[in-house]
């Protein structure tokens, strides 16, 4: 079946420092990918995406790669903030299955120090 | 997008007792999905609910503890019923549609069970 494997938290980064997390995945079809974020106390919200091979997704300065031939899908931003902490969720939706379901990774937290 | 909004936000209850959650979308979605995220974990689907057919239930979660009801394109409940301390966790729903391949998440009820 689907899975997402992502690197484990919590990361703790200096203020403007570069970040990284990384994230794979295993689909029989050709999934869409997902980054979700998710602030304390709140729901979950879209950070980006892509749909197919080579796509970048980008948001509030996050990029991601969709990288068939590594099945990978990180995260990337140059210089994080102390809003930047939040758990990032990497997640797929592989339409071969039909209707559209998310499978999430476990969740990265990342911690964004002064 | 869509707007999706929960109710009740949060709620303490009893071991045997049940508890229905509302979610509302702003916009009319062809697809809700409702989620389970317990404690320090991540997104665990609970079940697929389209309008004018029975919810599609994920391995482990049955109707009979999970009823969900979709009487329309914009709503949908899901009940925990006959509670034990096991199912204290964030229930989360979502919404989108096929063609946009992307869900908007609310922001979850927060439910301990005593």
């Amino acid at each position: 079946g689907d899975s997402v494997t992502q690197m484990e938290g919590p990361v703790t980064l200096s203020e403007e420092a570069f970040l990284t997390i990384n994230c794979t995945y295993t689909a029989t079809g050709y999934p869409s990918l997902f980054w979700y974020v998710q602030y304390p106390g709140e729901g979950l919200q879209l950070l980006l995406k892509a749909t197919k091979a080579d796509d970048k997704g980008s948001n509030k300065g996050f990029e991601a790669t969709y990288r068939k031939e590594t099945t990978s899908f990180h995260l990337e931003k140059g210089s994080v903030q102390v809003s930047d902490s939040a758990v990032y969720f990497c997640a797929l939706s592989d339409r071969a299955g039909g209707g559209n379901k998310l499978t999430f990774g476990t969740g990265t937290q990342l911690k964004v120090e002064l | 997008s869509a707007v999706i909004s929960q109710k009740p936000s949060r709620d303490i209850c009893q071991r045997g007792t049940s508890l229905t959650i509302q979610c509302q979308v702003d916009s009319q979605v062809t697809m809700m999905f409702w989620y389970r995220q317990q404690p320090g974990q991540s997104l665990t689907l609970i079940a697929t609910a389209n309008q004018g057919s029975e919810a599609t239930y994920e391995s482990g979660f049955v109707i009979d503890k999970f009823p969900i009801s979709r009487p329309n394109l914009t709503f949908s409940t899901l009940t925990v019923s006959n509670m034990s301390p096991e199912d204290s966790s964030i229930y989360l729903c979502s919404g989108g549609e096929v063609s946009y391949n992307e869900q908007f998440f609310g922001p979850g009820t927060r439910l301990t069970v005593l």
